[in-house]
């Protein structure tokens, strides 16, 4: 079984501010991670995944988010928070190796952006 | 465009009816994905279907129900047994055989549904 755990329901940051979502899974086995964002009213879009290729993962809008396997964690930043980054974020795990389909989500980090 | 259409956007239900919410996908994907968003919740699974005339239960199926007679179409159906379905419902899709669980889930835009 797996699940992960969202520090923090809301965050807010400054404009040009540094970003950090946290996120922290748990799983039997290697898992594969990964980051999507939700605009009011919308759709999930992903953001980036971690598929063990490599440790740092770099995604769309400046994202990027660092696999700790000692850390169970895949927290999410960005240098410097841009109006448009307000939204919902979700980290969602699920495991590795054949038959794995279904994507355990958190509860999400709605993230504001102060001007 | 390849993707994924959600109708309707909003639907209104009166308590005791039954109401379908369509998802179709033209991305040409084996799986597809039902989930229900509730504020402060996540995204809980509903229903997901591997292939077509098979589907299988996720995490709050009971006063669901859904059909794959087509590859790419997924309706849900929620019924009057649901005790309390308002909520917003996202459709999703995914390509790769078994075995690839690193392909991500493509979403539809959803339907709000809300049950006056």
């Amino acid at each position: 079984a797996q699940s992960v755990t969202q520090l923090g329901s809301h965050v807010s940051v400054s404009e040009g501010a540094l970003v950090l979502l946290r996120c922290n899974y748990s799983s039997s086995v290697p898992p594969y991670l990964f980051w999507y964002v939700q605009y009011p009213n919308q759709g999930l879009q992903l953001l980036l995944k971690y598929t063990s290729a490599a440790t740092l993962v770099k995604g769309i809008n400046g994202f990027e988010a660092e696999f700790k396997k000692s850390e169970t964690s895949f927290h999410l930043t960005k240098p410097s928070a841009h109006m448009s980054d307000a939204a919902e974020y979700f980290c969602a795990v699920t495991p590795s190796g054949a038959g794995s389909y279904q994507l355990t989500f958190g509860k999400g980090t709605k993230l504001s952006v102060i001007p | 465009d390849g993707g994924i259409t959600q109708s309707p956007k909003y639907l209104f239900r009166k308590e005791g009816q039954n109401v379908t919410l369509s998802c179709e996908q033209n991305l040409n994907h084996d799986a597809m994905y039902w989930y229900r968003q509730d504020p402060g919740q996540g995204l809980r699974l509903i229903y997901y279907s591997q292939i077509v005339n098979d589907f299988q239960k996720g995490d709050i199926a009971e006063g669901y129900s859904v059909s794959r007679e087509k590859k790419e179409s997924f309706p849900l159906t929620v019924t009057s047994a649901q005790k309390n379905p308002t909520a917003f419902y996202l459709c999703a899709s995914r390509s790769g055989a078994r075995g690839h669980s690193y392909n991500e889930q493509f979403f539809g835009p959803g339907t709000r549904l809300t049950v006056l």
